[in-house]
């Protein structure tokens, strides 16, 4: 079993849509969460952290929920600009982070 | 803003050739980091480093050595490059700590072609 776990899509959802991805975990010991971004043929950047309680940032919202190791990214009012690969991370260790494959997202007109 | 930079966005070497991939940044990060991403495999640790001259192996060390002798600079040695070594290299700093403070900032990442 993967360390993290991502569908890697594709979504491919029109301009307004809501769209929703989850991303699994293996270690219950886990202590960080992020999801990041990625362009195609760009780095990573970071898109949000992720908290216990949950937290918004616009039309982003992310969820953490320990009990069944998994963190979820609701992304409301899609644009066509949150055409991107949607990565999530996990700090399992010191200074170790584990990332999905990502998923792939496309907003359509 | 941090700035984690990477001295060449491609590189193309031949079988058998020393590699190396420069990283700097400029943040006074303690950690640093050297990954490989490939088609559905996503991001893979090769080597880390939470300090100057320590280093730690992450999940394929294989094949790679790296040189921490500064605070700001991270270099990762292909030996002797293989094709199987053809991939995107991505650099990336944090603090240390827990929580917000290592949240991974990376370099624009080198193509290399091995061949």
């Amino acid at each position: 079993r993967k360390e993290v776990e991502q569908d890697p899509g594709p979504f491919n959802v029109p301009e307004g849509a809501t769209v929703a991805f989850n991303c699994t975990y293996s270690n219950s010991a886990s202590q960080s969460f992020f999801w990041y971004r990625q362009d195609c043929r760009k780095e990573p950047k970071l898109l949000m952290s992720v908290y216990s309680s949950g937290n918004e940032d616009g039309r982003f919202t992310a969820q953490l929920n320990r009990a069944s190791q998994y963190i979820s990214l609701l992304i409301r009012d899609s644009k066509l600009s949150d055409s991107a690969t949607y990565l999530c991370v996990v700090n399992m260790r010191p200074n170790q982070f584990y990332f999905g494959t990502g998923t792939s997202l496309t907003v359509i007109p | 803003d941090v700035k984690v930079t990477q001295s060449s966005r491609y590189l193309v070497k031949r079988t058998g050739e020393k590699v190396f991939l420069e990283c700097v940044q400029d943040m006074d990060h303690e950690n640093m980091f050297w990954y490989r991403q490939d088609p559905g495999l996503g991001l893979r640790l090769i080597y880390f480093s939470y300090d100057v001259k320590m280093k730690e192996k992450g999940d394929i060390p294989e094949g790679y050595s790296v040189s921490r002798e500064k605070k700001e600079r991270f270099s990762l040695i292909l030996e002797s490059a293989s094709t199987n070594q053809t991939s995107m290299y991505l650099c990336a700093s944090s603090l240390s700590g827990a929580g917000s403070k290592n949240i991974q900032y990376f370099g624009a990442g080198t193509r290399l072609s091995v061949l």
